[in-house]
């Protein structure tokens, strides 16, 4: 089976910088995807690790590290239209998403 | 236009009667799949086909069946439905390549069952 755990919510201010944790447990493992989901809206695809390092994509990172079955996704320069729902995903053959960290920016 | 589209966007419907919700996509990618979404929850999978003849069950298959019609078009029914079907529906498609399995998800359809 299969199973990722990330924090339910998490707060910050505009301009800071926030850290959303994944932890997974899975038999077999292809990579980690990050996804964003506004309030009504569809999830959006936002950056995928495969290897363990660092991606970075503008003000966000995502970060793997396979030994530790770890990955984060590193928000910079936060910004009010950050403000949504955050899924990371393991990739084994389909995915499998995690319950989400809904991410509130406040001023 | 959007590259993936849900048909209807929402739907109220009683228990006991069938439903159908429709997805198609001009994206050209031959994996298609159906979540479900609750109040608060990720999302988790109903049904995936990686092509027009494969058909595989997902997570939470039971009580809903699918339909691969066209490359383009993936069918999600609900053949008897239950209130604790009330959710938000995801079909998304999907491609394999250096970003790994990415999916793109249609707009969504908000079901109520009553």
């Amino acid at each position: 089976g299969q199973s990722l755990e990330q924090p339910s919510e998490v707060t910050a201010v505009e301009g800071a910088i926030v850290q959303i944790n994944c932890t997974y447990q899975t038999s077999g493992f292809y990579g980690l995807s990050w996804y964003q989901q506004h309030d009504g809206g569809a999830p959006t695809f936002l950056s995928y690790n495969a290897l363990d390092g660092l991606e970075e994509t503008g003000r966000f990172s995502s970060f793997l590290s396979r030994s530790d079955s770890y990955g984060y996704l590193l928000l910079q320069e936060l910004q009010m239209k950050d403000s949504a729902s955050y899924f990371c995903a393991v990739r084994r053959g389909m995915l499998t998403f995690g319950g989400g960290t809904r991410l509130m920016v406040k001023p | 236009d959007a590259d993936v589209t849900q048909t209807p966007r929402n739907r109220i419907t009683k228990t006991g009667k069938r439903i159908m919700l429709e997805c198609s996509q001009t994206k050209g990618h031959d994996r298609m799949y159906w979540y479900r979404q609750d109040p608060g929850l990720g999302l988790r999978l109903i049904y995936y086909s990686f092509d027009v003849k494969d058909i595989n069950k997902g997570e939470i298959s039971d009580g809903y069946s699918v339909s691969r019609q066209a490359q383009a078009k993936f069918s999600l029914s609900l053949e008897s439905a239950i209130p604790n079907q009330t959710a938000l529906y995801f079909c998304a498609t999907g491609t394999s390549d250096t970003k790994g399995e990415t999916q793109y998800f249609g707009p969504g359809t908000r079901l109520l069952v009553l």
